[in-house]
């Protein structure tokens, strides 16, 4: 069964919205939870990563925030671009690396 | 710095072949992994390493075997093709546990 449930399966945001993708896991041995952003055709691509005894990071217009007691944690998108239209991947890690189902995100100009 | 390179990009097999996927990674990475990736599905472990010499199964095993000879290369051979296999093959490395994979640009195979 997958070990990271991520959801909304898609999403439509208009240009310069906030888009957030919402992840949980049950492992309480992950220690490292990062994000990948895929293009068509293309490999995915690491975006951003978290580590359980931080609360939130950001880097530019994205940021994650980690609910460490929920087991939650959350892609947050600010000021949405059409080139950030793509597939998004939540991901939990010890020694292996576990995917979410993916989020299909639309940024409508 | 090639990162992680996979062979082939494209490959049609039939029923019942064997192949070989090639990955190879020029960073000096200690893990490596494959996935597969399907339409609604995530990316989903087949086989992974933590070292040369040491490989263990992920989630999706059966029909795939590897092998980890040295630290750069990570070979996934397909022992007898079926059409469940169709699927998009995503080689990734990383230096340790805690750390970001990088990914090949994927083999795209379809079992006829």
């Amino acid at each position: 069964q997958q070990q990271v449930k991520q959801s909304p399966q898609s999403l439509i945001v208009q240009k310069g919205g906030i888009s957030i993708i919402n992840c949980a896991y049950e492992n309480t041995a992950f220690d490292y939870f990062p994000w990948y952003q895929q293009f068509p055709g293309k490999g995915p691509a690491l975006l951003i990563a978290i580590r359980p005894d931080v609360s939130e990071k950001k880097e530019g217009r994205f940021t994650i925030s980690f609910n460490k007691s929920a087991k939650q944690f959350s892609l947050h998108i600010m000021d949405s671009q059409p080139g950030d239209s793509a597939t998004y991947f939540c991901a939990a890690s010890n020694y292996k690396l576990s995917f979410g189902a993916g989020t299909t995100v639309t940024v409508r100009a | 710095n090639a990162g992680v390179t996979q062979t082939p990009k494209f490959q049609v097999l039939k029923t019942g072949q064997s192949m070989t996927l090639q990955c190879a990674q020029d960073m000096n990475h200690e893990y490596m992994s494959w996935y597969r990736q399907d339409p609604g599905m995530g990316l989903r472990l087949i086989h992974y390493s933590v070292g040369a010499g040491i490989t263990d199964q992920g989630e999706v095993p059966n029909g795939y075997n590897v092998s980890r000879s040295t630290t750069e290369d990570f070979p996934l051979r397909l022992l007898s093709a079926a059409p469940s296999q169709t699927s998009v093959y995503f080689c990734a490395s990383r230096p340790t546990a805690n750390y970001g994979y990088t990914f090949g640009s994927g083999t795209r195979l379809t079992v006829v």
